[in-house]
C-alpha cells in the first residue's frame, strides 16, 4: 500500500519568512495530493490539492509543487503570518484508494 | 450544502459498553472515511467505505471495530466493549470521487 513520509515533524519561522513542508510517497499509482491545516482541537481543513498532471499549484500564499518522477511533492508557505500557525498534513490517493496521510509538521510562526 | 456532520461531538463510555459513532456525508458524496487521532498525533486511517460496500478496511482492528455505510443513512462506527485505550478523536471524511475529502469535527470518545 501507499507510504507517505512528510519532514520536518516541527517547523518554527519567523513572522514574514517562509515555510516549506516536504513529503514523500511510495505508490507510483497515486495521482492526488491533498494538503490539509488542522488548528488545535479542530478538523484537518484542505487548503489546496494538485493533481498528477499538474507541477505547481499556487493559491495566494500558498503553493504546491509535485515530481512525479521522484515521488515527492511540496507544501510553501510565503509571508507567513500567526494565523499560518498549525499541523500541516500532506496526504495521498489513486483509484479507488483510501487517501494515506504523512505525520504531520507542527508549524509556529513567531511574531 | 451542510458539511460533513459527525454526531455525537463528546462521547463518554464506561469500560465494555458499546460507543456508537455516526457520519453523514456531505450531499452527493458516496465515498466515507473514518480516521482515529491521539492527541498530538497523525491521522491513522481505519475504514474506506462507499454505499453498502467496505472498500478498504486494512486499519481497523479486526475485534471489537465495525463499520457500515447503509444505502440510506449515516456511516455508523461502532465499537463494542470499549477499553481505555480507545479513547480518542474519530474524523469522518467524506469525497463525491476519488480525492477531495472534507472532514467533519469529529467525535471525541473518552473511556472511564
Amino acid at each position: 500500500g501507499e507510504n507517505v513520509e512528510q519532514h520536518p515533524s516541527t517547523l518554527s519561522v519567523q513572522e514574514g519568512d517562509s515555510a516549506v513542508i516536504k513529503c514523500t510517497y511510495s505508490d507510483s499509482a497515486s495521482n492526488y495530493f491533498p494538503w490539509y491545516k488542522q488548528e488545535l482541537g479542530k478538523r484537518p481543513q484542505l487548503i489546496i490539492d494538485i493533481r498528477s498532471n499538474v507541477g505547481e499549484k499556487k493559491d495566494q500564499r500558498i503553493a504546491v509543487t509535485l515530481n512525479k518522477t521522484a515521488k515527492h511533492f511540496s507544501l510553501h508557505i510565503t509571508e507567513t503570518q500567526p494565523e499560518d500557525s498549525a499541523v500541516y498534513f500532506c496526504a495521498a490517493s489513486g483509484g479507488y484508494q483510501k487517501v494515506t496521510f504523512g505525520t504531520g509538521t507542527k508549524l509556529q510562526v513567531i511574531p | 450544502n451542510a458539511g460533513v456532520m459527525q454526531n455525537p461531538r463528546h462521547l463518554v463510555r464506561r469500560r465494555g459498553q458499546e460507543a456508537r459513532l455516526r457520519c453523514s456525508p456531505m450531499k452527493g458524496h458516496s465515498h466515507v472515511y473514518w480516521y482515529r487521532q491521539l492527541p498530538e498525533e497523525g491521522l491513522k486511517f481505519m475504514v474506506y467505505l462507499q454505499k453498502e460496500n467496505i472498500i478498504d478496511e486494512s486499519g481497523m482492528p479486526k475485534e471489537r471495530f465495525s463499520a457500515e455505510f447503509p444505502k440510506e443513512g449515516p456511516s455508523i462506527l461502532r465499537i463494542q466493549q470499549v477499553v481505555r485505550g480507545d479513547s480518542a478523536a474519530y474524523f469522518c471524511a467524506s469525497s463525491p470521487e476519488q480525492g477531495r475529502a472534507f472532514f467533519g469535527q469529529g467525535t471525541r470518545l473518552t473511556v472511564v
